[in-house]
């Protein structure tokens, strides 16, 4: 049971470089997200999506895109890399409709842009 | 507007002593969810507990226990006994709708509060 599946694990981009986190749930979940951790700050919600062919912007959406490929997969892209996004990022899921179901997060990416 | 205030930033005991982690959380919602995670060195996210705002009961769990105390908007977490294996970065969130959403909830984080634990 892989539960939710991020690659890559690391990555370190140069500023002004583009790339695409990917995340997989097996879970049979509706919801997803996007979090970034940042030290002293928490987890910060990017984006998210409801269910299947939805998406909406969090708290600190600027400079991501998002796509909710099918009910399993759900990417974040960075267009344009900046080293304010060099932080650790976490996927997560969750039922949809369940009220009390905790999140499920990945391992993060940590991600370092120079 | 939901918001999760974890005061202690870093707390350091020697091993066998109790420590209680603080966390207050502010809502207008009637219905919400607690959470704490523990996230250790290694940098996965761990569900520890989850309680809903009309469950005040206390829980113990081995040498977990959590402290909810909705009169001052207070959900405190202690570890009995600590291990160095307690050693870990503790997360307090508060689970609410996104309302845009229609059911979709998501979790507003406290900063985090460093348990070292030495031996």
């Amino acid at each position: 049971n892989a539960g939710v599946t991020q690659t890559p694990k690391f990555q370190v981009l140069k500023t002004g470089q583009s790339m695409t986190l990917q995340c997989a749930q097996d879970m049979n979940h509706n919801s997803m997200y996007w979090y970034r951790q940042d030290p002293g700050m928490g987890l910060r919600l990017i984006y998210y999506s409801a269910s299947e062919g939805t998406t909406d912007k969090g708290e600190v959406p600027n400079g991501y895109n998002v796509s909710r490929l099918n009910k399993r997969e759900f990417s974040l892209r960075l267009e344009s890399a900046a080293p304010s996004q060099t932080s650790v990022y976490f996927c997560a899921s969750s039922e949809l409709g369940t009220t009390n179901s905790p999140l499920h997060f990945g391992n993060g990416t940590r991600l370092t842009v120079t | 507007a939901q918001k999760v205030t974890q005061a202690q930033t870093e707390i350091s005991v020697v091993e066998k002593e109790d420590v209680t982690l603080d966390c207050v959380y502010e809502t207008r919602d009637t219905t919400y969810y607690l959470f704490w995670y523990k996230q250790p060195p290694s940098g996965e996210l761990v569900f520890l507990i989850r309680r809903n705002s009309f469950d005040e009961q206390n829980e113990i769990s081995g040498r977990y226990s959590w402290n909810f105390q909705k009169s001052t908007s207070s959900f405190n977490f202690t570890i009995t006994a600590s291990q160095v294996v307690d050693s870990a970065v503790y997360f307090c969130a508060l689970s609410t709708l996104l309302i845009s959403s229609g059911s979709a909830r998501q979790l507003t984080f406290g900063s985090g509060t460093q348990l070292t634990v030495l031996p």
